[in-house]
């Protein structure tokens, strides 16, 4: 079935740097937009960042433009969240998650699945 | 990227029916039919409901419904069930790849 395992999390220091992996498997990565979403303690979901199925388009979220990275590795049927800069209001669990189409402009239509999460934790 | 609008929290009896509202703009919720909603367990990851504003996944109860009007989609459930009370997350498409969630809605089954 389909399953996205991610992983990566963990506690770090404000300024600091983490990478997020988020394993997919039971379906073809590379057919497929793909998510992060975050969630502070007591807080709604935020959208983090977006990657087109072939990486050829990406965005991001204002809070967080300039300091993460998105990209995939359809090889290894992987996509990944470089986050540098950490802030404490980075905070929060991560989710990565799939879109149905391959988020092109005109075959995008939102999360349909996405995984347990990943708690980063910035904290000095 | 402003968040989408919702009520903190809403309630009902069981077997009522509930509507959850969320509001955005001309720019995301009035400019594309891409509005999903999502349950969210506590503790737990969050499950889609509905996708392009009224569309249900397999699985779903025909009990969750869901639409559009403007800069407004709204979700409704009926027949409320004890395992209905949940958060709830709307998120619309806002142009150029990007997108913008509401701030949630806790549902209470009284």
């Amino acid at each position: 079935q389909v399953q996205l395992v991610e992983s990566g999390g963990g506690v770090v220091q404000p300024g600091r740097s983490l990478r997020l992996s988020c394993a997919a498997s039971g379906f073809t990565l590379s057919s497929h937009g793909m998510y992060w979403v975050r969630q502070a303690p007591g807080k709604g979901l935020e959208w983090v960042a977006f990657i087109w199925y072939d990486g050829s388009e990406k965005n991001y979220a204002d809070s967080v433009r300039g300091r993460f990275t998105i990209s995939r590795d359809n090889s290894k049927n992987t996509l990944y969240l470089q986050m540098n800069s950490l802030r404490a209001e980075d905070t929060a669990v991560y989710y990565c998650g799939r879109d149905k189409g391959r988020g092109t402009y005109y075959d995008t239509y939102g999360m349909d699945v996405c995984g347990q999460g990943t708690t980063v934790t910035v904290s000095s | 990227q402003s968040a989408l609008t919702q009520p903190a929290s809403v309630s009902g009896s069981p077997g009522q029916s509930i509507t959850i509202s969320c509001t955005g703009t001309s720019s995301d919720v009035g400019n594309y039919n891409l509005v999903s909603w999502y349950q969210q367990h506590p503790g737990k990851a969050p499950k889609l409901m509905i996708y392009e504003n009224s569309k249900r996944p397999s699985g779903v109860s025909i009990r969750f419904s869901g639409s559009k009007s403007g800069n407004t989609a709204s979700l409704t459930i009926s027949g409320l069930q004890a395992e209905d009370e949940a958060d709830y997350h709307c998120c619309s498409y806002a142009g150029s790849s990007s997108w913008v969630f509401g701030g949630g809605t806790r549902l209470t089954v009284l």
